[in-house]
């Protein structure tokens, strides 16, 4: 099983919708998670952290994490074509707590 | 600017040649990843270090590659005897000292060997 595991999508969503991208994973040690954000070509981009069980807010991104359940979601209100990227969920892991993430979410946001 | 640094950001070699990269985090971080990227996969891990102390190195990764951090601050990572199935994007993230802080991310070396 792998540590952190996501749906490779693609997700397609039309423009203004809500885009849900979910991730699981398996260390139950885990305290924290991070949403990247990668555009073609380019290096992965931080959007989101989040420690704690519950709801986290930031303009259009809201991150979900339910430590019982072992999944965290990203949910993109108002989705943008220039939301349109892979998405990718990570979390510390293993004995040195190294980050490892997951094989990403294509998200296609269809104006 | 400030944030992570990555040279070269592309690298054409000949099969069977060496190839080094080096990576410079951002300066009051202590913890450096490495990791290696494929077309539709994500960032895979290869090796992290603490300071000058490399921690943990994947499993995975063959002995044609050592990736260093003599004082802590910049490091290198070579493959050695390059392949065809070395061609990635190769990234380097560094992070504050911490189990749950965030990586950020270089621009990443792109190799590709012919």
């Amino acid at each position: 099983q792998k540590e952190v595991e996501q749906n490779s999508g693609p997700l397609s969503v039309p423009e203004g919708a809500i885009a849900s991208l979910n991730c699981t994973y398996s260390d139950r040690v885990s305290q924290s998670f991070f949403w990247y954000r990668q555009y073609s070509g380019k290096s992965p981009e931080l959007i989101m952290s989040i420690y704690s069980n519950g709801d986290k807010e930031d303009g259009r991104f809201t991150a979900q994490l339910n430590k019982a359940s072992q999944y965290v979601s990203l949910l993109i209100r108002d989705s943008q074509p220039s939301d349109s990227a892979t998405y990718l969920c990570a979390s510390p892991s293993g004995g040195y707590q190294k980050v490892t993430f997951g094989t990403g979410t294509k998200l296609q946001v269809i104006p | 600017d400030t944030g992570v640094s990555q040279d070269p950001r592309h690298k054409i070699t000949k099969r069977g040649q060496n190839v080094t990269f080096r990576c410079d985090p951002i300066s009051e971080h202590n913890r450096l990843y490495w990791y290696r990227q494929t077309l539709g996969q994500g960032p895979e891990f290869l090796t992290y270090f603490q300071n000058e102390a490399q921690l943990e190195k994947s499993r995975l990764l063959s002995d044609r590659f050592s990736a260093e951090r003599p004082k802590g601050s910049f490091s290198t990572l070579e493959i050695q005897r390059t392949e065809q199935g070395d061609s990635a994007m190769y990234l380097c993230a560094s992070s504050l000292g911490g189990v749950d802080t965030e990586a950020f991310f270089g621009q990443g070396t792109r190799l590709t060997v012919v």
